[in-house]
């Protein structure tokens, strides 16, 4: 019971242009959704986040957006560079700050100089 | 300062023997978490602290599986008779207070054999 997709394996984008990473979820109770960034041999970092009270959310070259009719919430990237090149893990929580993380299985992006 | 530490990075037993997974979190941090990982799948979340409190072990497999945190801040994950389908890496993660924004450690890649 897959309750956090992240359907696409892996994205390769050319550097300068806009990535888009793609996230759905099943369950109705989840109110606050995550982005960790991972690079090879280390663990998952924090990259954005988002309430469910809000649709979108702009940290410099990130930005993410919630259609919570959609369950569905997604990653862009603009510009892209050949530094975000790593393994993006969408993430949720529910009911309250109990920072209980449910993750999806990862995209991994690909950015070409 | 220092991030999250996890000790041994590497661990290779065989199988029906014990083995214990330690995790150091940030200093001062009050929750603690431990997610397990398998390759090509996002962190599965497996139990969390508050101080020494365990609050939900819901992710753990079976009773082999058990956690500590008796003075609230160093963690054990102990994985009793350890069989072939233990491999994983397993992550420990920290944060503030029970916040979502988790900091993730490198991992102990354990492997059965």
């Amino acid at each position: 019971d897959q309750q956090v997709k992240q359907n696409s394996p892996s994205l390769s984008v050319q550097e300068g242009r806009i990535s888009i990473l793609n996230c759905d979820y099943t369950n109705s109770m989840f109110d606050y959704f995550l982005w960790y960034k991972k690079y090879p041999a280390e663990g998952p970092t924090f990259l954005i986040s988002i309430s469910s009270i809000k649709d979108k959310n702009e940290d410099g070259r990130f930005t993410v957006f919630l259609n919570k009719s959609a369950k569905h919430l997604s990653l862009h990237i603009v510009p892209s560079q050949p530094g975000d090149s790593a393994v993006y893990f969408c993430a949720a929580s529910a009911g309250g700050n109990t920072g209980k993380l449910i993750f999806g299985q990862g995209t991994t992006l690909q950015v070409k100089p | 300062g220092a991030g999250v530490s996890q000790s041994p990075r590497y661990k290779v037993t065989k199988r029906g023997q014990d083995v214990a997974l330690r995790c150091d979190p940030i200093s001062g941090h009050v929750s603690l978490y431990w997610y397990r990982q398998a390759l090509g799948q996002g962190p599965e979340f497996l139990t969390y602290f508050n101080y020494e409190a365990q609050q939900d072990k819901s992710g753990l497999p079976n009773d082999r599986f058990s956690a500590e945190r008796p003075e609230g801040s160093i963690s054990t994950l102990t994985i009793q008779r350890t069989e072939q389908r233990d491999s994983a890496m397993y992550r420990c993660a920290s944060s503030p207070k029970g916040e979502s924004e988790q900091f993730f450690g490198p991992g102990t890649r354990l492997t059965v054999l």
